[in-house]
């Protein structure tokens, strides 16, 4: 299995509409967990974390299931500026010593 | 901007060579990791450097290399390149071992013929 798989999309949306992503993680020994966003041919920028309880900012949503072992993000009434690959990164055992393991990206196309 | 920069923005080789790029690392931050980002492919962590020690690494042969120096910029070396290294090598500082406040640079586009 691998360390970490996301649906890399594209997600077609129009304007306005929920969207979700869901990433799966095979260490159940990860302590942290963030969401990124990408823009094409930039530097990804961290977007949030996630913790256990869930959390929230403005527009988007981060949840968590260890037991299941998966992360999501919700993002709500989508922007054209939305539009952006978002990765799901964790790290390994340790927590911030060393890595952040990154999936490989779900492409968000928000339509006007 | 994160204040991150990197050097040289785009970098064309031909394979067997070797190569050094350079990244200068967030005022005040002390560790800086790299990453290499295939197209197509998130990240993947090549290794860090906490106070100019390499702190952990991932699964990357010998050949890829790297130096962090008191004023904590840092340089990967490739040598013997081959046409997979071909990719954007992202650096990323952070002030300590803090994963949530990781800030990427722009990245080196590298192409290997």
């Amino acid at each position: 299995r691998k360390e970490v798989e996301q649906d890399p999309g594209p997600f077609n949306v129009p304007e306005g509409a929920t969207v979700a992503f869901n990433c799966t993680y095979s260490n159940s020994a990860s302590q942290s967990f963030f969401w990124y966003r990408q823009d094409c041919r930039k530097e990804p920028k961290l977007l949030m974390s996630v913790y256990s309880s869930g959390n929230e900012d403005g527009r988007f949503t981060a949840q968590l299931n260890r037991a299941s072992q998966y992360i999501s993000l919700l993002i709500r009434d989508s922007k054209l500026s939305d539009s952006a690959t978002y990765l799901c990164v964790f790290t390994g055992r340790g927590g911030a010593t060393n890595k952040l393991i990154f999936g490989t990206g779900t492409l968000l196309a928000v339509q006007p | 901007e994160t204040g991150v920069t990197q050097s040289p923005t785009h970098l064309i080789k031909t394979r067997g060579q070797q190569v050094t790029l350079r990244c200068s690392s967030q005022s005040g931050h002390n560790t800086v990791s790299w990453y290499q980002q295939a197209l197509g492919q998130g990240p993947q962590f090549i290794f860090q450097y906490y106070r100019e020690e390499e702190n952990g690494r991932g699964n990357f042969p010998p050949r890829f290399s790297g130096l962090q120096f008191p004023n904590y910029s840092s340089e990967l070396n490739v040598n013997a390149l081959e046409l997979d290294d071909s990719a954007l090598y992202l650096c990323a500082s952070s002030p300590g071992q803090e994963n949530e406040k990781l800030f990427f640079g722009s990245g080196t586009q590298l192409s290997v013929l």
